[in-house]
């Protein structure tokens, strides 16, 4: 159980071109969903936090207007880049928590991002 | 101040031993803890949580938990090439909401 799921798992793009993710839980209902990115040997950093039906709440220094996070059902959250650039390369990954494991996370297999 | 520190590594690890793994955290008032593994190039994989003091076990793996100490740890024993991987502790504390705190983990190397 608790399976994570996203899509696509890469891409390449143009610069100035918009790129949406979607990561759905499988198996369980999603209350929280996390986006976090991850740059090459470096630690995950936590984008933003996105609850059903309600607006993301986002990290110091993460741009809401470029990075847009939709979470519309307990099972899908979208994050959509907008207007990306070469230093918007990167390993995206979401992960979810639920009902009856609000405090556990468990992530997706990451989307990464890469624009030329 | 970091808020979970763990050492980067390498850690080095004979096939066959147990490998120690050791996180400390700052927040006092923390209730959950996690150790995920991430591959290189994948993302983080939950391996086990823990919320009282004292061991727990699950396969291979133990984790520990001293709140008084502000410390928790995994072993792994009986390591295998294919635990090869970064291991990363995390934290929820309680100011946190449901957001985790990651230590920047700990590289192990599992050497036939």
């Amino acid at each position: 159980g608790a399976v994570v799921s996203q899509h696509p798992s890469w891409v390449i793009c143009k610069s100035g071109t918009s790129v949406k993710i979607e990561c759905r839980s499988l198996d369980f209902q999603a209350t929280t969903m996390f986006w976090y990115r991850q740059f090459p040997k470096q630690s995950l950093m936590l984008m933003a936090t996105s609850n059903e039906g309600s607006k993301a709440t986002y990290e110091q220094g993460v741009e809401k207007d470029k990075f847009l996070i939709n979470h519309a059902s307990l099972t899908l959250s979208t994050l959509t880049v907008t207007s990306a650039h070469p230093e918007d390369s990167s390993f995206y990954i979401c992960s979810a928590s639920g009902v009856r494991f609000t405090d556990t996370q468990y992530f997706g297999p990451g989307t990464r991002l890469t624009v030329l | 101040q970091k808020e979970v520190e763990q050492n980067s590594g390498p850690l080095s690890v004979p096939e066959g031993a147990i490998a120690s793994l050791n996180c400390t955290y700052s927040d006092r008032g923390s209730q959950s803890f996690f150790w995920y593994r991430q591959y290189s190039g994948k993302s983080p994989e939950l391996i086990m949580f823990i919320y009282s003091n004292g061991d727990k076990e699950d396969g291979r793996f133990t984790a520990q938990l001293n709140k008084a100490s502000q410390y928790v740890s995994l072993l792994i024993r009986d390591s295998q090439p294919s635990d090869s991987a970064t291991y990363l502790c995390a934290v929820n504390g309680e100011a946190a909401g449901n957001k985790l705190t990651f230590g920047g983990g700990t590289r192990v190397l599992v050497k036939p």
